[in-house]
């Protein structure tokens, strides 16, 4: 059973770029959730995906959008980079969406925006 | 917005046990409480959940109150690699979907 990965795992963009992180979700998983990490802060909720379509959204502006395909591995776009924008993405999966659904998370892409 | 309160820091002998408070005052009906910990910015990492009774796993305990305004993590014997801050999370189900909101966590330090 192979777990959540992550790709790349560090990226350098400038201001004013678009970036593509992308994620695969763990096996027999149908859901993915998005997160956002400062330095020395808790992650942040971006949004989530199930079966394709988005069903939850933190307080992220539109710039911040995603993609889900239909082996369940997704991806999150972010246009317009600002420098507060970098962090560590994060990705987290599981199976339903059912609040007794625990998440699997991947090791992260640290994007960073000069 | 976190729907969790948490100590900031807490020390714990290696060896002993540790435990981590959460207070989740506003919690509803539906909502489960969850466990992670993150160690070294590396992805957060699954401990345990539950609604409304204690669990017990192979890494840890959770006790919840029988308001559930508040939990508490147990590792019974902790060791130096326990180190890492734990995140004590509600899933918040809404119309539509659900969040889930982390706080600040607490950075638990282990000392031999």
């Amino acid at each position: 059973e192979t777990g959540v990965t992550q790709s790349p795992t560090h990226l350098i963009k400038t201001r004013g770029q678009q970036v593509t992180l992308r994620c695969s979700s763990q096996s027999g998983h149908n859901t993915v959730s998005w997160y956002q990490q400062a330095l020395g802060q808790g992650p942040q909720f971006i949004f989530q995906y199930y079966r394709e379509e988005e069903n939850g959204r933190g307080n992220f502006p539109p710039r911040f959008s995603g993609l889900q395909f239909p082996n369940y591995s997704s991806e999150l776009n972010v246009n317009a980079l600002e420098l507060d924008d970098s962090a560590l993405y994060l990705c987290a999966s599981s199976f339903g969406t059912q609040a007794n659904y625990g998440y699997t998370f991947g090791s992260g892409t640290r994007l960073t925006v000069v | 917005d976190a729907k969790t309160t948490q100590p900031p820091s807490m020390d714990c002998a290696e060896g002993r046990a540790a435990n981590l408070p959460c207070n989740h005052s506003t919690i509803s009906g539906n909502e489960y409480v969850y466990w992670y910990r993150q160690i070294h910015s590396q992805g957060p990492q699954y401990i345990i959940h539950g609604l409304k009774n204690n669990e017990t796993n192979e890494m840890a305990s959770l006790i919840i109150t029988e308001d559930r305004k508040s939990s508490t993590l147990i590792l019974p014997h902790a060791t130096l690699r326990d180190t890492a801050v734990y995140y004590c999370i509600v899933r918040v189900d809404y119309t539509g979907g659900f969040k889930t909101i982390f706080g600040a966590g607490t950075r638990l330090f282990v000392k031999a």
